[in-house]
């Protein structure tokens, strides 16, 4: 496509339940990454794919948190047993390679209640 | 120490002024270098990057490199207020992730 689209745009859920994001990188972008950014906060690193691997997994949390990257394209974020802490926006982000710059899409806004 | 380090700000330059951001990181063997403007409510967009020691110019944008300073900046040349938005500086290893700092919130007054 001709952006980074990421899916919902808006999550609300209840603490203790699952949740799962998508983002949909552009056509051709072989490095997928995965964001998240706290209100008034920094970007915070999470997990990286180079195709459908992730040779850099270190950002996540907890093990509650995992993801996955099918067909060097579409990748899913899954949160298990949300908690509060977990509020944030999620933030999906493609490259063509590791010396380009990253196209961001318009991110996810999880909120758990 | 922060990996990449930059003044939060808030910066306030007149309409017209130019505007420096400056951003130290720690890591040697950093390789590429890159700035995004975010708006608030909205994702950051890239607006520069730069690999070489020196100067990149992009219209009113000029990025600056010194790598034994470890050190790279942005300049804006007849600011305007729309570019009032939080800058980013992020720095990318051989290992393929960015690292951000936590941006400079910049504000231009009309």
């Amino acid at each position: 496509g001709a952006g980074v689209s990421q899916s919902p745009s808006n999550k609300v859920t209840e603490k203790g339940k699952d949740v799962e994001l998508r983002c949909d990188p552009i056509s051709g972008h072989t490095a997928l990454y995965w964001y998240r950014q706290s209100l008034g906060q920094g970007l915070e690193f999470l997990i990286y794919f180079q195709g459908n691997s992730a040779p850099d997994k270190s950002g996540l949390p907890s093990d509650r948190f995992s993801a996955e990257r099918t067909g060097g394209s579409v990748s899913t974020l899954t949160i298990q047993r949300t908690q509060q802490e977990d509020s944030a926006v999620y933030l999906c982000a493609s490259s063509r390679g590791q010396n380009y710059g990253y196209t961001f899409g318009s991110g996810t806004r999880l909120t758990v209640v | 120490q922060k990996e990449v380090e930059q003044n939060s700000g808030p910066l306030s330059v007149p309409e017209g002024a130019i505007a420096s951001l400056n951003c130290t990181y720690s890591d040697r063997v950093s390789q590429s270098f890159f700035w995004y403007r975010q708006y608030s409510g909205k994702s950051p967009e890239l607006i520069m990057s730069i690999y070489s020691n020196g100067d990149k110019e992009d219209g009113r944008f000029t990025a600056q490199l010194n790598k034994a300073s470890q050190y790279v900046s942005l300049l804006i040349r007849d600011s305007q207020p729309s570019d009032s938005a939080t800058y980013l500086c992020a720095v990318r290893t051989n290992a393929g992730k960015s690292t951000f700092g936590d941006g400079t919130t910049l504000t231009v007054k009309p």
